[in-house]
């Protein structure tokens, strides 16, 4: 089975900042990552995805994410973070047997300002 | 382009009754598949359904059962609810069953057991 462990439940950085929030996965087979973005009150919308392509994927709002095979990690970047940033970021994994999305427990950004 | 939308937005229903969310997915979307999110936790797989059949369950108890339409919208049926299936209740589509798609979710139904 696949899994993904997403540590720290809280993130908090000042306006300007780096922000890292970790993921690491588990998988017997050559997985597909993703990282959500959830608003309050809000769905899901996808901010990247790794599909075995370039290991450094490009998402939105100034995003990035590095999947290192070596280390079974995908975590997620930005280089300066935004009051706008705010909000719960999900990392999921692939589940070929189901056909279906196996979630984190989720990390809540704060950004001070 | 609509999205995926899901009705009823807000629910509240007593333990024991029953329950039907309803979801469109996106026009041209196939593949339809619905996640429980308990409050703090990240969404857990209940169904994946493609072309009117099921093609994925997760550890849900057969309480839970959904279906799709031939316009490829559906339903989930939760019966004798428990207070442990308050949660919001998210719908998404894809084009196809093919992983590396992007599954596009709507806003979620926010269902209150009291």
């Amino acid at each position: 089975a696949q899994s993904v462990t997403q540590l720290g439940s809280h993130v908090s950085v000042s306006e300007g900042a780096l922000v890292l929030l970790r993921c690491n996965y588990s998988s017997s087979v050559p997985p597909y990552l993703f990282w959500y973005v959830q608003y309050p009150n809000q769905g899901l919308q996808l901010l990247l995805k790794y599909t075995s392509a370039a290991t450094l994927v490009k998402g939105i709002n100034g995003f990035e994410a590095e999947f290192k095979k070596s280390e079974t990690s995908f975590h997620l970047t930005k280089p300066s973070a935004h009051m706008s940033d705010a909000a719960e970021y999900f990392c999921a994994v692939s589940d070929t047997g189901r056909r279906a999305l196996t979630f984190g427990s989720g990390t809540r950004l704060q950004v001070q300002p | 382009d609509a999205g995926v939308t899901q009705s009823p937005t807000h629910l509240i229903k007593t333990r024991g009754q029953h329950v039907t969310l309803r979801c469109s997915p996106i026009s041209g979307h196939k593949s339809v598949s619905w996640y429980q999110q308990v409050l703090g936790q990240g969404p857990q797989f209940i169904f994946q359904y493609y072309e009117k059949e099921e093609r994925g369950r997760g550890n849900f108890p057969d309480r839970f059962s959904a279906r799709q339409f031939p316009n490829y919208s559906s339903e989930l049926n939760v019966n004798a609810l428990l207070l442990g299936d308050s949660a919001l209740y998210l719908c998404a589509s894809r084009p196809e069953l093919a992983l590396n798609t992007e599954a596009f979710f709507g806003q979620g139904t926010r269902l209150t057991v009291v």
